[in-house]
């Protein structure tokens, strides 16, 4: 089963514009990670967020945590035709199991 | 760069066949991971190692998967036998932190699996 559940399940951008993605979970996290994948490859982890953390900035990224609401989103700024792929949410549990969302697939149109 | 190594990259059996995929996790990393990902859905995990233990295998079909990490380094995921409803992106990721939170896992490129 997957605890995270990733919205909008697609998005189609023109290149400049910002995208955001969110993310909503079930039960208390340690951690939220936010991954991406581009078509037929492997993950590739791209900031993670503390359960005691409320944002978290690397580059064009920011990411937001709200542990009252359990959700987490994604903003990417600036976004280039090169972010074009599937991000994925995934929470580490009380257990210290990762669970992945479905994830948003991003496409930035050139 | 350091990087998970699998192999296959691709693999096309029959059903009621053997497969084998094969894992080498970044040198020093103490946990490992394998996933299945269903074509349009997230990563589900399938097997967690720290050092050579399972430390999660709940969502692994035992009547017909198994996985070994013999030595604590390298991992083989084996199905046996192979089902129509097995098709999918067999993927695995190690990390350096094993059983703790922080946990960035590193993801190798996959295989991927058809069953005829």
């Amino acid at each position: 089963s997957q605890q995270g559940e990733e919205d909008p399940q697609a998005l189609s951008i023109q290149e400049g514009e910002n995208a955001t993605m969110n993310c909503s979970y079930k039960t208390s996290i340690n951690n939220l990670q936010w991954y991406r994948q581009n078509s037929g490859r492997g993950l590739v982890h791209l900031i993670l967020i503390r359960s005691n953390e409320r944002e978290k900035h690397s580059g064009r990224l920011r990411v937001t945590l709200d542990t009252s609401k359990k959700s987490s989103s994604l903003l990417i700024t600036a976004s280039r035709a090169a972010d074009t792929a599937s991000y994925f949410c995934a929470t580490e549990t009380g257990g210290f199991k990762t669970i992945f969302g479905a994830g948003t697939r991003l496409f930035v149109k050139a | 760069e350091a990087e998970v190594a699998q192999s296959p990259r691709y693999k096309i059996t029959e059903k009621s066949q053997a497969v084998a995929f094969w894992c080498d996790p970044i040198s020093g990393h103490a946990t490992l991971y394998w996933y299945r990902q269903i074509l349009g859905q997230g990563p589900e995990l399938l097997v967690q190692f720290q050092d050579e233990s399972v430390v999660d295998d709940s969502q692994l079909p035992k009547d017909r998967f198994s996985a070994e990490r013999l030595k604590g380094v390298d991992s083989t995921l084996k199905i046996q036998p192979a089902e129509l409803g097995d098709s999918a992106m067999y993927l695995c990721a190690s990390s350096s932190v094993g059983g703790f939170s922080y946990n960035e896992q590193f993801f190798g490129p996959g295989t991927r699996l058809t069953v005829l």
